[in-house]
């Protein structure tokens, strides 16, 4: 069965630190890895799309990394801001594999 | 430019009760699909189609019927609401199912059935 696990299920931090966010997926077959950013009451966003041949990609100051081997994947958070807090979605595979998503909230 | 747009954001429901949720994109997209999030839940297809005319059934359909009958409209129909279907509905495009394109969402429908 495909499965998606992420972890932490939430987070908390202070504004300015750094943070990690992992993913492990179980999917056959792999295409992609993306990962999203969904506020609060609003619709995911696409932070980065990873291919299989891709090891990192970043966006700003988030960058992703993918290791196909051990099927994990982990979202990077630099200087974190306030308006990072979210949920973090990781996606395998296009459009059907979703993870549960991990809660970040970032304080002052 | 206004991507994805939903309606209604919120609705409250009878059960066995019907309605339809609107999903429409201006970005020309051939992609669309509608998902549900339930609390603590990751995202579940319901409902995709590849392009007017065409549909597929996704994770769960059971209890939602879906058209297309446009490349810009996608309609999600509940028939007979039950207490089951309460959830967050998200209506999603992209441009193809290539490695780059992703995902655009609307900002979902909050929908309770009592």
């Amino acid at each position: 069965k495909n499965q998606v696990e992420q972890s932490p299920q939430s987070l908390i931090i202070l504004e300015g630190k750094n943070c990690t966010l992992q993913c492990n997926y179980t999917v056959s077959p792999f295409s992609n890895l993306r990962w999203y950013k969904q506020d609060t009451g609003r619709g995911p966003v696409s932070l980065t799309i990873m291919t299989f041949s891709e090891n990192t990609k970043s966006n700003g100051r988030y960058t992703a990394t993918l290791d196909a081997d051990t099927k994990q994947s982990s979202l990077h958070i630099t200087a974190s801001q306030l308006s990072d807090s979210a949920s973090y979605i990781c996606v395998v595979s296009y459009a059907l594999n979703f993870g549960k998503g991990t809660s970040l909230l970032v304080t002052p | 430019n206004a991507g994805v747009t939903q309606t209604p954001k919120f609705r409250i429901l009878k059960i066995g009760q019907s309605m339809t949720l609107q999903c429409t994109q201006d970005m020309n997209h051939n992609y669309m699909y509608w998902y549900r999030q339930d609390p603590g839940m990751g995202l579940k297809l319901i409902y995709y189609s590849v392009g007017a005319g065409i549909t597929d059934k996704g994770e769960v359909p059971n209890g939602y019927n879906v058209s297309r009958s446009t490349t810009e409209d996608f309609p999600l129909r509940l028939e007979l609401a039950a207490p089951s279907q309460t959830s967050v509905y998200f209506c999603a495009s992209s441009y193809s199912e290539q490695e780059n394109s992703p995902l655009h969402f609307g900002n979902g429908t909050r929908l309770t059935v009592t």
